[in-house]
């Protein structure tokens, strides 16, 4: 066990919809990623906060979006969903240069 | 621009057979971060080793041992005596050590141990 807490785990929801993941990282840590993980595109990098702040951007499209909370659960808002959109979503935190991450969330998109 | 490489697609063995994973990476960092991450069938990714791009002492944990070699920007992964319950994709990742640490990892490489 990392942690890192997400949820849903597993989540159908239609093209054209909206769905948001939602992640609670390692007590302490300030630093939440999101990651993608799809058959095409492999384990990509979406964005970072560090302790609310966005601090790094990777390749997020413009429909999706992300926020990091003062309790610093991190939220991560898809819409417009795409079949494309389907994927393995995982959340991660950071201490100490290592990063940890959670279970993933599974988006299918029908 | 940094890239991770992990030319083995696929590697099937028998229990009990050392098998290694192997890994390349470029980057124009002096400093960076090597990861090892391991991901079961159940979809989790599951941290392993950190490698310091200073330090290229070789690491054994158990069964499992990383060999870290900068000249050829290389950190292979050995898995002795595998088991079953080492099935998994195994992925390689690299990231910079100052900044926003995010990972580049490479394609991964799915790891069968047949009983």
């Amino acid at each position: 066990d990392s942690g890192v807490t997400q949820t849903p785990k597993h989540l159908i929801t239609a093209t054209g919809q909206r769905v948001t993941l939602r992640c609670s990282p390692r007590s302490g840590d300030l630093s939440v990623y999101w990651y993608q993980q799809s058959l095409d595109q492999g384990l990509q990098f979406l964005i970072q906060y560090y302790n609310g702040e966005e601090r790094a951007k990777g390749n997020i499209l413009e429909r999706f979006s992300a926020q990091q909370f003062p309790d610093l659960h991190s939220e991560l808002n898809l819409s417009s969903l795409e079949l494309g959109d389907s994927a393995l979503y995982f959340c991660a935190s950071s201490r100490g240069n290592t990063i940890y991450f959670g279970e993933g969330s599974w988006l299918t998109v029908v | 621009a940094q890239k991770v490489t992990q030319a083995q697609t696929e590697i099937s063995v028998v229990e009990k057979e050392d098998v290694t994973l192997d890994c390349v990476y470029e980057t124009r960092d002096t400093t960076y971060y090597l990861f090892w991450y391991k991901q079961p069938p159940s979809g989790e990714l599951v941290f392993l080793i950190r490698r310091n791009s200073f330090d290229e002492q070789n690491e054994i944990s158990g069964r499992y041992s990383w060999n870290f070699q900068k000249s050829t920007s290389s950190f292979n992964f050995t898995i002795t005596a595998s088991q079953v319950v080492d099935s998994a994709v195994y992925f390689c990742a690299l990231s910079e050590a100052q900044g926003a640490q995010k990972l580049v990892f490479g394609q991964g490489t799915r790891l069968t141990i047949n009983p």
